[in-house]
């Protein structure tokens, strides 16, 4: 069964740090692309960044303006989202979600999400 | 880039048919047939339930159903069942590696 679990989420300062962390299973993580999806509370869903599977290719959101960065560990099943100088803007869901197989363009599955407030 | 504009809103009754719509452009759904959307109820994370445009993912029953016309993808549910309210999102691949989304449409099953 493929799982997605996310953690790290938590209450953090503006101006802040924040890394999340997304524990994989169930498949052959290294196979596929990851994705991390924010949803701020009550809207709509915002795609984060994107990260190929050997890590060779990484794409942003135009709006995170270089603060953000995703990584992944393979051989831990792992991904990753480093989070810098965090504003309220940042409070979301944050989703960890799984590209198919066929490549970089739907998510088949998706983990619970860690909630990140930002407030001082 | 902005968010596919969909409805905040649609409702229909038991056993019933709605269609919700998602409005982009010429650079996301109107230029590639990789449009999905998802389910997702309250406190879980989203569901795929359509991929290019029209596909069902196994298990999706097929009372879900998709299509495009130009710039405007639209999601219909036939037979509406009380499991199906829910909001749902669309998606679309709008180039270079990277996804938009819709605001959501909050579906009501009256």
């Amino acid at each position: 069964e493929v799982q997605l679990v996310e953690s790290g989420g938590g209450l953090v300062r503006p101006g802040g740090s924040l890394r999340l962390s997304c524990a994989a299973s169930g498949f052959t993580f290294s196979g596929h692309s990851m994705s991390w999806v924010r949803q701020a509370p009550g809207k709509g869903l915002e795609w984060v960044a994107t990260i190929t599977p050997s890590s060779a290719y990484l794409y942003y959101a135009d709006s995170l303006q270089g603060r953000f960065t995703i990584s992944r560990d393979n051989a831990r099943n792992s991904l990753f989202l480093q989070m810098n100088s965090l504003s309220d803007e940042d409070t979301a869901v944050y989703y960890c979600a799984r590209f198919t197989i066929r490549g970089e363009t739907e998510f088949d599955y998706w983990g619970q999400g860690t909630l990140v407030t930002v407030s001082s | 880039q902005s968010a596919l504009t969909q409805p905040r809103s649609v409702s229909g009754s038991l056993g019933q048919s709605v269609t919700m719509s998602c409005a982009g452009t010429s650079s996301d759904v109107g230029a590639y047939n990789f449009v999905s959307w998802y389910q997702q109820h309250p406190g879980r994370g989203p569901k795929l339930i359509i991929y290019d445009v029209s596909k069902r993912p196994s298990g999706v029953p097929d009372r879900f159903s998709g299509s495009k016309s130009g710039s405007t993808a639209s999601l219909t549910i036939s037979g509406l069942q009380a499991e199906d309210e829910a909001d749902y999102f669309c998606c679309s691949y709008a180039g270079r590696y990277t996804v938009i989304f819709g605001g959501g449409t909050k579906m009501s099953v009256l």
